[in-house]
C-alpha cells in the first residue's frame, strides 16, 4: 500500500490570493491525481500529474487556475490560484497505476475555505 | 465517457441488520474494475471493495460484499451485520484496466447512517 500525507490540512484564505497544496507519498508512484470535493459532493478530477510530463487537466479545469508541479516520483504540487469563496473544497491527491494497478490510496485532503 | 450512478442520496439502516447501496454504471469498454470507497467524517477515503470485471466471482471482504453484474452493468454493496462504525458516506467508482487510464470516475454517493 502506499501512505500519502498532504499539507496543509487546512487553511482560510482571502480572496485573490494563491494556496499551494503538497502532497507526499512514501514510495514510488507512476501516476499522481488530483481531485477537488466541494461540500456535500462527490471526487472530480482535476488533473493528472505524471512525471517528466506536464500535467493532464480534465474538462473544466485549467492550468492557469491549478497549476501543478511533479518534480520526481514520490511528490507533488497543486495551486489554487486567484482563490474565489467557489474554490472552497476538500483537495485530495491520489495515486494509482503502476505497482497500483489494482488499487488508488487517497491522502488525507486538504480543506480549503475562502473568504 | 464512463458514467457512474448512484441513485439513492441516503439510506438508513439498524444496527446489526444488512443493508444494500445501488450502483450502475455505463461503459463500452470490456475490462475495467469497479470499487466501494466509504468517506467517514474525518474525510479519509477508504477503499472498502474491489471488484475485477474479468472475474465472475463476486468479490467479499468480511462484512462486505458486493452484486456484480456485468451484464446489467449494476454493482451493488451488500453490508451485513451493520455497525455504528459504518455510518459514513459511501462512494462507487469505476477504473479502466487500460493501464495508461488510471483515473477513476465516481458517483454521487450515498450517506448511510446507522441506528443504534
Amino acid at each position: 500500500s502506499a501512505v500519502i500525507s498532504q499539507k496543509p490540512s487546512r487553511d482560510i484564505c482571502q480572496r485573490g490570493t494563491s494556496l499551494t497544496i503538497q502532497c507526499q507519498v512514501d514510495s514510488q508512484v507512476t501516476m499522481m491525481f488530483w481531485y477537488r470535493q466541494q461540500p456535500g459532493q462527490s471526487l472530480t478530477l482535476i488533473a493528472t500529474a505524471n512525471q517528466g510530463s506536464e500535467a493532464t487537466y480534465e474538462s473544466g479545469f485549467v492550468i492557469d487556475k491549478f497549476p501543478i508541479s511533479r518534480p520526481n516520483l514520490t511528490f507533488s504540487t497543486l495551486t489554487v490560484s486567484n482563490m474565489s469563496p467557489e474554490d472552497s473544497s476538500i483537495y485530495l491527491c491520489s495515486v494509482g497505476g503502476g505497482q497500483f494497478l489494482n488499487e488508488q490510496f487517497f491522502g488525507p485532503g486538504t480543506r480549503l475555505t475562502v473568504l | 465517457a464512463q458514467t457512474v450512478t448512484q441513485s439513492q442520496p441516503e439510506m438508513s439502516v439498524q444496527e446489526a441488520e444488512t443493508v444494500t447501496l445501488s450502483c450502475t454504471y455505463d461503459t463500452s469498454e470490456s475490462d475495467y474494475y469497479l470499487f466501494w470507497y466509504k468517506q467517514p467524517p474525518s474525510r479519509q477515503m477508504i477503499l472498502v471493495i474491489r471488484q475485477e470485471a474479468y472475474k465472475q466471482q463476486n468479490a467479499t471482504e468480511n462484512r462486505f460484499s458486493v452484486n456484480f453484474q456485468k451484464a446489467a452493468k449494476s454493482f451493488s454493496l451488500k453490508i451485513s451485520d451493520s455497525q455504528l462504525g459504518d455510518a459514513a458516506m459511501y462512494f462507487c467508482a469505476y477504473r479502466s484496466a487500460n493501464g495508461a487510464n488510471s483515473k477513476l470516475t465516481f458517483g454521487k454517493g450515498i450517506t448511510l447512517s446507522v441506528r443504534p
